[in-house]
């Protein structure tokens, strides 16, 4: 049984690029989180998707926005990148909303 | 809004001692509470949670926590630490378990030999 899957693993930008970051549940789960860990930080969250629509949203400017396809998977787009994204992605999956939540090993973005 | 705080970005205790690792929270309705652990380059792994019942809760690799609504603390403990411990632990807080996770600024556990 898969568990959460993030691509790419890695990446670096230059400021002002476009960026999309992927994750696929684990298998029967239906609802992704995203959230970015800065260095020395804890994760914040970024929103949810359930149901492919944007359920919750935390205090992220509209530079990040998301996308759920049919078969739960996401993406997160960020635009207009700026030297402070940098940090690790990571995505979440759970069942049902605000279920027991699993973490994929993210995505480290690099903007320079 | 709820927090949580973590106090001691970095604990290091010796192999085969208590592990201590404190969490303090602020919620305006009963919390549901959560240790996260990440080993480098990898992502959280749930530890423990507690939502409601019993207010010792047993989690994986041998950790426990206790709710205290009195102090507002939910600190993981570990009676004898492994080398295989050495991690970063994260605290997070769900209001009533249906809004998001807010996590703590994390603690850097390391087992001295």
């Amino acid at each position: 049984d898969a568990g959460v899957t993030q691509s790419p693993t890695h990446l670096i930008k230059t400021r002002g690029q476009q960026v999309t970051l992927r994750c696929s549940p684990k298998s029967g789960h239906d609802t992704v989180s995203w959230y970015q860990q800065a260095l020395g930080q804890g994760p914040q969250f970024i929103f949810q998707y359930y149901e492919e629509e944007e359920r919750q949203r935390g205090n992220f400017p509209d530079r990040f926005s998301g996308h759920q396809f049919p078969n739960y998977s996401s993406e997160l787009n960020v635009n207009a990148l700026l030297l402070g994204d940098s940090a690790l992605y990571l995505c979440a999956s759970s069942l049902g909303g605000w279920n027991i939540q699993y973490f994929g090993a993210g995505t480290r973005l690099s903007v320079l | 809004a709820q927090s949580v705080t973590q106090l001691g970005s970095h604990v290091s205790v010796s192999e085969g001692a208590l592990v201590l690792l404190r969490c303090n929270y602020s919620s305006s309705v009963p919390p549901y509470l959560f240790w996260y652990v990440q080993y480098p380059n990898q992502g959280l792994q749930l530890l423990l949670k507690y939502t409601t019942g019993a207010t010792l809760v047993k989690g994986i690799n041998g950790f426990e926590a206790e709710f205290k609504k009195s102090e507002t603390s939910f600190h993981l403990t570990k009676p004898s630490a492994h080398m295989s411990d050495a991690a970063e632990y994260f605290c997070a807080v769900s209001p009533s378990g249906n809004e998001k996770l807010t996590f703590g600024t994390g603690t850097r556990l390391t087992i001295i030999p």
